[in-house]
């Protein structure tokens, strides 16, 4: 079946610095691939997603590279702000499947500290 | 802007009690979700439905869990009698046709079974 796995937190960075969380998957269709986030006491927002091999997603400074050939869906974002402290999560979806549903990693959380 | 709202956000109950979680999802988005969070784990997906019935389930969905949609504006998730194990943060989640990408979650309700 599919599976995410995910660097596990926390991860602890000062205010502009720059973070990297890894993520690789498994699959065996040709997933859709998605960031999460989550800020503390709200539900989870989607913060960018690729849809094919090659594709970069990006949104609010985040980007995140689909990687076929290392299965991989790293989230980096160069200068982050205590407002990035939130926990992410990677996720993927077989959309051949009728259900769509997601199937998500542990999650990270992260800590910006000014 | 639209959001999908859960309620209650806490509940507790003693095993073997009946409960109902409630979800409005957003108003015009015709596919439902619900995910749970154990503590300390992965989010899990549950069930999804369209067009009044279940699109697909996941192990986790036996007999004693059902979903309904009793309205045009609630999605409820009832499990018949709490096991200590059911105790997680439950999601609820919806989007806007089968094949669209985001899904939208609520806040989450926290579900205690002591």
């Amino acid at each position: 079946g599919n599976s995410v796995t995910q660097m596990e937190g926390p991860v602890t960075l000062s205010e502009e610095a720059f973070l990297t969380i890894n993520c690789t998957y498994t699959a065996t269709g040709y997933p859709s691939l998605f960031w999460y986030v989550q800020y503390p006491g709200e539900g989870l927002q989607l913060l960018l997603k690729a849809t094919k091999a090659d594709d970069k997603g990006s949104n609010k400074g985040f980007e995140a590279t689909y990687r076929k050939e290392t299965t991989s869906f790293h989230l980096e974002k160069g200068s982050v702000q205590v407002s990035d402290s939130a926990v992410y999560f990677c996720a993927l979806s077989d959309r051949r499947a009728a259900g769509n549903k997601l199937t998500f990693g542990g999650g990270t959380r992260v800590l910006v500290k000014p | 802007e639209p959001e999908v709202t859960q309620t209650p956000s806490h509940q507790v109950t003693q095993m073997g009690q009946e409960v109902i979680l409630r979800c409005v999802p957003i108003s015009n988005h015709l596919y439902f979700y619900w995910y749970r969070q154990i503590l300390g784990q992965k989010v899990e997906f549950l069930v999804s439905f369209y067009n009044n019935e279940i699109s697909e389930k996941s192990e986790i969905f036996d007999d004693q869990f059902s979903v309904e949609r009793p309205d045009g504006s609630n999605f409820t998730l009832k499990i018949r009698s709490t096991k200590l194990e059911d105790s997680a943060m439950y999601f609820c989640a919806s989007s806007e046709t089968p094949s669209a990408y985001e899904q939208y979650f609520g806040p989450g309700t926290r579900l205690t079974v002591t």
